[in-house]
């Protein structure tokens, strides 16, 4: 299996662009979340799919961002737009069944850098 | 707010000594889980303990609960300078809004020296 896949792993953009983030889950897998880290903050829970459907929105910081899962192999995460202060990695990781008791799978991240 | 704190922000060793960090956390869990993160990389699952156990072992790392102090311990043995990385531990409940979210602390930093 080849993990979860994140594309891009690096981005550089510059402030009001668009960007978007690509994730790739493990197969099989009926979990998906997006968390962000930085050093001030450290690693954030944005938001959580079960299923391809949104449950927990809760930590996506403002209507700049928005996430989408159209179907159980893929999902993305829109930053529009962007600004510097939104430079972080942002993770991708999945897990299978109930998160409640089992492990999640972290993808290696996309670096953004937003000049 | 995150859930668990680690104690001490940063631990550095020699290769062969013991490594210990310590997680506190808020609120009642379901389970625990400790993950470590090389320079760069995703964040790889090392263990879970549930509520209701008080101690766990894998290869080289024991992992103690105690959900009266909620607080946890994970306990690198012979530490080698390919543990070389930050521990972060993360915290489940269930139930409610936040059912299946992982909130991880800040995370300790282990400097392994050969």
């Amino acid at each position: 299996d080849a993990g979860v896949i994140q594309s891009p792993r690096h981005e550089v953009t510059e402030m009001g662009q668009e960007v978007t983030l690509r994730c790739k889950p493990i197969s099989g897998h009926d979990y998906l979340f997006w968390y962000r880290q930085t050093m001030m903050r450290g690693l954030e829970l944005l938001i959580y799919f079960n299923n391809n459907v949104p449950i927990d929105d809760s930590g996506m910081p403002e209507d700049r961002f928005s996430a989408k899962m159209p179907n159980a192999s893929f999902s993305t995460l829109k930053i529009q737009p962007s600004e510097p202060r939104d430079s972080a990695v942002y993770f991708c990781a999945s897990s299978f069944r109930s998160p409640v008791y089992n492990e999640q799978f972290f993808g290696p991240g996309t670096r953004l850098t937003v000049l | 707010s995150q859930q668990g704190e680690e104690d001490p922000q940063a631990l550095s060793i020699q290769e062969g000594e013991n490594a210990t960090m310590n997680c506190s956390y808020k609120t009642s869990i379901n389970n625990l889980q400790w993950y470590r993160q090389n320079s760069g990389r995703g964040l790889v699952h090392l263990i879970l303990i549930r509520s209701n156990e008080r101690e766990k072992h894998s290869g080289r790392l024991r992992v103690t609960l105690d959900t009266s102090k909620k607080s946890s311990s994970l306990l690198i043995t012979a530490s080698r300078a390919a543990d070389t990385a930050s521990y972060f531990c993360a915290t489940q409940t269930a139930g409610g809004t936040s059912y299946g979210k992982l909130t991880f602390g800040q995370g300790t930093i282990l400097t392994v020296h050969p």
